[in-house]
């Protein structure tokens, strides 16, 4: 069964510290790895999208990494900022753009 | 460029009511996408269309739920008769082809 898990499932950290989330998958066959950032109340937003070759992308203070081997995947958020406070979905596209999300891990970034 | 745009934002109905949401996907996008986020959980595919045509609708409840593209750009998402079950945020996205999907901002619906 095509699954994405996401861990922790909330997490509360200090404005300016950093953070690590991870997201674990079991979909085939692979096409490529997303993670979105969701604010409360609107529609989520992508930050990196990774294919099979890819092992890193940043984008800005967001560096996603992906180990395609162990279907594992992390997204580091350095010097976190108030603004962080979200949801961060990981999605996996199985391919022609079928993609399958995760529950989220809601951050908290408290000053 | 504009973004997808839904409305209404917010609704609350009674159970067994029935309610219909539109979405404007981004000019130029053939594929469409409604789902279904319950809160505290990641959006569920409900259906997608490519152009005016129906990819994927394998997770729609189609006893309750129906959903129309017109002419390939607009499209609304039906619910008739509403359940309690059916709260959640409903939200659309589009995406040229197998690129990127672009999400609109939701529309919040209460079920009472």
């Amino acid at each position: 069964k095509n699954q994405v898990e996401q861990s922790p499932q909330s997490l509360i950290i200090l404005e300016g510290k950093n953070c690590t989330l991870q997201c674990n998958y079991t979909v085939s066959p692979f096409s490529n790895l997303r993670w979105y950032k969701q604010d409360t109340g609107r529609g989520p937003v992508s930050l990196t999208i990774m294919t099979f070759s890819e092992n890193t992308k940043s984008n800005g203070r967001y560096t996603a990494t992906l180990d395609a081997d162990t279907k594992q995947s992390s997204l580091h958020i350095t010097a976190s900022q108030l603004s962080d406070s979200a949801s961060y979905i990981c999605v996996v596209s199985g391919g022609y753009n079928k993609l399958i999300f995760g529950a989220g891990t809601r951050l908290a970034v408290h000053p | 460029e504009a973004g997808v745009a839904q409305s209404p934002r917010y609704k609350i109905i009674e159970k067994r009511q029935s309610v219909a949401f539109w979405c404007n996907p981004i000019s130029g996008h053939a594929t469409l996408y409604w789902y279904q986020q319950i809160l505290g959980q990641g959006p569920k595919l409900l259906i997608q269309f490519q152009n005016n045509g129906v990819v994927d609708d394998s997770q729609l409840p189609k006893d309750r739920f129906s959903a129309e593209r017109l002419k390939g750009v607009d499209s609304t998402l039906k619910i008739q008769p509403a359940k309690l079950e059916d709260s959640a945020v409903y939200l659309c996205a589009s995406s040229l082809g197998e690129f990127e999907q672009y999400f609109g901002p939701g529309t919040r619906l209460t079920v009472t």
